[in-house]
């Protein structure tokens, strides 16, 4: 089946520095993938929309310097959570749209970020 | 804007049959879906209704009624594997995939 690759699955870092996460799809190309943030047993919240080879569209309420997001390719979309804070300490997951359809997303298994 | 109203918490034996509910408010209606997902994984994508009536994959259905903007996930011949956390989720938009999730329900199936 489809496969949604992300890394790393847990980061802990110090407060002020910035954490790259990537998401690729492995054996699809997603022109559209999608970044979530998950606390503990809670919902998942869309904190933007990623297009491949343009900008990202960002939720309302969402800091798009904070987490800069780019989508370099059809197979690879990366956030970066620049200056990061103990309050950005989350399960980020990231989704793409397809191969089963454009209502189907495909989720990568999430990184776990600490900020200390 | 969106809301999602769903149980927190649904408990059932092995074999049996469980409903868990959706209702939903929100301004245009791009579909609706429905996620499981187990504690520390990905979420898994289920079934999605874009129409009224019963949508039926394997043990699982699901059903939606526009009218009364609700819906249901039904889940047959229950199983251990199956206690995991199913969140129902509507478009924010008419861009696919771009949704706003329900705070999910709990389920935990017991031998």
């Amino acid at each position: 089946g489809a496969v949604v690759s992300q890394h790393p699955s847990w980061v802990i870092c110090k407060s002020g520095t910035s954490v790259k996460i990537e998401c690729r799809s492995l054996d699809f190309q997603a022109t559209t993938m999608f970044w979530y943030r998950q606390f503990p047993k809670q919902s998942l919240m869309l904190m933007a929309t990623s297009n491949e080879g343009s900008k990202a569209t960002y939720e309302q309420g969402v800091e798009k310097d904070k987490f800069l997001i780019n989508h370099a390719s059809l197979t690879l979309s990366t956030l970066t959570v620049t200056s990061a804070h103990p309050e950005d300490s989350s399960f980020y997951i990231c989704s793409a749209r397809g191969p089963y359809g454009a209502n189907v997303l495909t989720f990568g298994a999430g990184s776990r970020l600490t900020v200390l | 804007g969106q809301s999602l109203e769903q149980p927190s918490e649904v408990t059932a034996v092995e074999g049996a049959i469980v409903q868990i509910n959706c209702t939903y408010q929100t301004s245009g209606f791009y579909g609706l879906s429905w996620y499981q997902q187990h504690d520390g994984g990905a979420p898994t994508f289920l079934s999605y209704n874009a129409l009224d009536g019963l949508e039926e994959t394997g043990r699982f259905s699901s059903f939606l009624s526009r009218s009364d903007s609700y819906g249901y996930l039904l889940l047959q011949e229950l199983q251990m594997k199956d206690s995991a956390s199913y969140f129902c989720a509507v478009g924010k938009g008419s861009t696919l995939g771009r949704l706003y999730f329900g705070r999910g329900t709990q389920l935990t199936v017991w031998p």
